[in-house]
């Protein structure tokens, strides 16, 4: 079973401060997923990669498959930003998710 | 397209009775997915059915049936509640076979406690 790390738990940040969030993972996958669930519960699909580097808008991630790591960045960050920011993985097989416990990130005026 | 929803939005069973939890996906996707989410456990996989006709276990099915007799819908069957199954549960679906790597697509989720 893949084991899902994400670091930090919890980040406070002021706006336009460039964030970064972690996630590392055991066993060789398929794909990466980043989530971003809101306050009301919501969940939305932000990326899905299998390597290299996406970009949509404000939000960057990357992925190094060698070192089973991804990074979620977040540039000029806005309290509107403020969420849990989720980390998934495919197994090979491309069935099924697990999940990272996710990053709860608020960003302040 | 309404997307992915879920019936109802919130529900208290007392322990022992039965529900059943209704995820309706108009997006034509292949693949459906029922998780739980639980405060410093992230989401888990409970069942997820790759086509119509299709139930596999998840991560943690105990406890819980699904059936998927139409595409389009994909139910969660508790039979008889334990106050452990108190929870916040999404379903979600994702496009067909040719494109299983792409995103999944969640519904807003039904929160359940048990008492």
């Amino acid at each position: 079973k893949n084991e899902v790390e994400q670091s930090p738990q919890n980040l406070t940040a002021q706006e336009e401060e460039f964030i970064t969030i972690n996630c590392s993972y055991s066993v060789g996958i398929s794909a990466l997923h980043w989530l971003q669930q809101h306050p009301g519960g919501g969940i939305v699909s932000l990326f899905m990669l299998s390597s290299g580097k996406k970009k949509h808008g404000r939000l960057i991630a990357t992925i190094n498959i060698q070192e089973k790591h991804s990074s979620l960045h977040i540039t000029a960050s806005h309290p509107r930003d403020s969420a849990v920011y989720i980390c998934a993985v495919n197994d090979n097989a491309g069935n099924m998710l697990t999940f990272g416990g996710g990053t709860r990130l608020m960003v302040k005026p | 397209n309404a997307g992915v929803t879920q019936t109802p939005k919130f529900r208290v069973l007392k322990t022992g009775q039965s529900m059943t939890l209704l995820c309706a996906q108009d997006m034509n996707h292949e693949y459906m997915y029922w998780y739980r989410q639980d405060p410093g456990m992230g989401l888990r996989l409970i069942h997820y059915s790759v086509g119509e006709g299709t139930t596999a276990k998840g991560e943690v099915p105990d406890g819980y049936n699904v059936s998927r007799l139409k595409k389009q819908n994909f139910l969660l069957g508790l039979e008889s509640a334990a106050p452990s199954q108190t929870s916040v549960y999404f379903c979600a679906s994702s496009p067909p076979r040719g494109a299983l790597r792409e995103t999944q697509y969640f519904g807003p989720g039904t929160r359940l406690l048990v008492l």
